[in-house]
């Protein structure tokens, strides 16, 4: 059975600091995802790492993948109290022709001004 | 990015009503859809994996007959909550794949208040 953890579940910290969110997850996959939340809000698709090593960034932002450690990282740098939200992990789990993947339980971050 | 409509965004009923929310991938062709259902300040939990033209496969612990699911275009699916109760409020979520890469692309999500 394919779990995903997060760590930590919640993150406050003072704007201009830099930090990281930590994402296991336990068997083999073909993709991870790092989805942004905002209260009452839907996902808003940020990454989609496809390969060990691969890394993304956008903005503030930077996400990498290790596939052998099963480890995800999404690490913010000099953050604003925009990036505020909740961010979730998710990974890929082929199951026969469907496509379904298994969220973290999310991280949510508080970015103080 | 592709578009997916959900639709409601919001709903309120009473108990013991039914309530359908709609799902629709705008601008490709979606083979699989999902719904999940998430509950304050949790993550997202699959309820469903429906594929257009079959019956839709439930996660261990979701009613089959309380969630219907119905998947009959490449572009529509439906989640109609029946018999509503309280305990069924939620924020619904849908998404679907078969885009690009199949990707999930996320619906806005429905907010279901039982009175």
């Amino acid at each position: 059975e394919l779990k995903v953890e997060q760590n930590p579940l919640f993150l406050s910290m003072q704007e201009g600091k830099n930090y990281t969110i930590y994402c296991n997850y336990s068997t083999t996959s073909d993709r991870l995802y790092w989805y942004r939340q905002d209260p009452g809000k839907s996902l808003e698709s940020l990454f989609v790492l496809l390969s060990n090593g691969a890394v993304k960034q956008e903005g503030r932002l930077m996400a990498s993948l290790d596939t052998k450690a099963r480890l995800s990282t999404l690490h913010i740098t000099a953050a604003v109290h925009d990036l505020s939200a909740t961010y979730f992990c998710a990974v890929d789990m082929l199951m026969n022709r469907d496509d379904k993947i298994i969220f973290g339980k999310g991280t949510r971050l508080h970015i103080l001004p | 990015g592709a578009v997916v409509s959900q639709h409601p965004s919001w709903v309120i009923c009473k108990s013991g009503t039914s309530v359908k929310i709609e799902c629709r991938s705008l601008d490709f062709q979606a083979t699989t859809m999902f719904w999940y259902r998430q509950f304050p300040k949790q993550s997202l939990m699959l309820m469903a994996t429906s594929n257009e033209g079959s019956k839709a496969t439930y996660e261990q612990g979701v009613e089959k007959d309380k969630f219907l699911i119905n998947h009959a275009s490449l572009t529509l699916s439906t989640l109609t909550v029946t018999s509503a109760h309280p305990e069924d409020s939620s924020f619904y979520i849908c998404s679907a794949g078969g885009g690009w890469g199949n990707i999930q692309y996320f619906g806005a999500g429905t907010r279901l208040s039982v009175l």
